[in-house]
């Protein structure tokens, strides 16, 4: 089956330091990923995207990669801040054109200050 | 453009009663999605529309659920005789066809039955 899933449940991060948010796909065939931010009673906040045919696409204090051999994504987030602090979730596409997207359980991330 | 809107943002029913949420997309976008989400989980796939067409409907989508379109611009999904089951987050999304897809969420309805 296809599946999305995140390595790690919570992650720990001093202010200012950089962070680094694992994914896990399954579906060889899925063609554009996305990361999404969610505080709580919030709807997710889109982060950044990638194509499949990229292994790095580069936002504001943000970085996708994608290593396809492995099926991994990963986010990066530099300096982080406290208002870092939310849920943060991958996404995989599993239809023609972006029309169905699967997510991951989501990764907790807290910024300690 | 103000995003994605849905409405209510809060519902709380009584077990049996229906309910119906709204969703209006950014304009500019033809596809329309609905997603649930419960605590803890990521979202899952409901359906989808293009336009006016319903597309897709996931097997979570039971005969108690039915979703809306009319025009191609606002939604609505309706939840008929609702269960405890059906409480959730409620999410509706838009985006475009074409590279950028602009994949946009709402803030969601968050729908309890008591």
């Amino acid at each position: 089956g296809e599946s999305v899933g995140l390595h790690l449940p919570t992650l720990s991060v001093q202010e200012g330091d950089n962070s680094i948010i694992n994914c896990a796909y399954s579906n060889s065939a899925s063609d554009y990923f996305i990361w999404y931010k969610q505080e709580s009673g919030k709807g997710p906040q889109f982060i950044i995207d990638i194509r499949s045919n990229m292994d790095k696409r580069q936002g504001q204090r943000v970085t996708v990669l994608l290593n396809k051999t492995v099926k991994h994504l990963s986010l990066q987030i530099a300096a982080t801040q406290p208002g870092d602090s939310a849920v943060y979730f991958c996404a995989e596409n599993m239809g023609e054109y972006g029309n169905k997207l699967v997510f991951g359980a989501g990764t907790i991330l807290r910024v300690k200050s | 453009d103000t995003g994605v809107s849905q409405d209510p943002r809060h519902k709380i029913t009584k077990r049996g009663q229906n309910v119906t949420f709204r969703c209006d997309p950014i304009s500019e976008h033809n596809r329309l999605y609905w997603y649930r989400q419960t605590l803890g989980q990521g979202p899952e796939f409901l359906t989808y529309f293009q336009n006016e067409a319903q597309l897709e409907k996931s097997r979570l989508l039971s005969d108690r659920f039915s979703a809306e379109r009319p025009k191609g611009s606002f939604s609505t999904l309706e939840i008929q005789r609702t269960e405890q089951g059906d409480s959730a987050m409620y999410l509706c999304a838009s985006s475009r066809t074409r590279v950028p897809y602009g994949y946009t969420f709402g803030s969601g309805t968050r729908l309890t039955v008591v």
